[in-house]
């Protein structure tokens, strides 16, 4: 994947872990948006975060991300077992390409 | 409430082709730019094609450039993709997805079907 993601974290319950997304010059770096979505097992993905910092309504406030220069980060506070699922950023090239990361599974300890 | 159900994935042989559905629900469909995106079994996601609300822009990623075709009808509220030669690699779970939240040049898929498993085998 052109999106570069840790296939994997862990964390306890009540912790906190991050997610990195890395990309370049041509897709993150060039100011396009990072959203980030969560996948249960066995489901369809779900929107977390949108236009790099921005939650939907519904999603809790212990997932927050961020983006500096050609990368983004998912954190999660406070981790609970329910959110124990993969994770994918998704961002854009110049020709408006859709790219995605090739997903992190987290797992709570 | 949103809701958007895929069908017509199944069984094909390499060469093959097959038609996908999206019947949408809950919200104006017109007004909203569509995604296909898919996933191969164990694998992460895959962006396949893009149709604005009014199907005036339409893009393809590479790999189905020239095999698929995204479409969609207004009157009936639905999103298809038709997929001509298929090959072993186009396997995937095929999701249709709502794209929402948009400023120009971001569009997350703010809402997702259950999707629909297509197997391209002999």
């Amino acid at each position: 994947s052109v999106l570069t993601q840790p296939p994997s974290v862990s964390g306890a319950p009540g912790q906190r872990v991050t997610i990195s997304c890395t990309g370049s010059s041509s897709n993150i770096g060039a100011n396009y948006d990072v959203h980030w979505y969560q996948q249960l097992p066995g489901t369809a993905p779900k929107l977390l975060i949108y236009g790099n910092n921005n939650r939907p309504s519904g999603v809790p406030d212990r997932f927050s991300g961020s983006k500096s220069g050609t990368s983004a980060s998912l954190a999660i506070t406070g981790l609970q077992a329910e959110d124990e699922a993969d994770y994918y950023c998704q961002s854009y090239d110049s020709s408006l390409t859709v790219l995605f990361g090739g997903g992190t599974k987290l797992t709570v300890l | 409430e949103v809701q958007l159900v895929e069908s017509g994935g199944g069984l094909v042989q390499p060469g093959g082709s097959l038609r996908l559905s999206c019947a949408a629900s809950g919200f104006t469909f017109s007004g909203y730019s569509m995604n296909w995106v898919r996933q191969a079994p164990g694998k992460g996601l895959e962006w396949v094609s893009y149709i604005s609300g009014g199907s005036g822009t339409i893009h393809y990623a590479d790999p189905v450039k020239g095999r698929f075709t995204i479409s969609r009808d207004i009157a009936k509220n639905s999103l298809y993709l038709q997929m001509n030669n298929l090959r072993a690699e186009d396997t995937a779970v095929y999701y249709c997805a709502r794209l929402g939240y948009c400023i120009p040049g971001s569009c997350p898929a703010d809402y997702w079907g259950q999707g629909t498993l297509v197997t391209v085998s002999s």
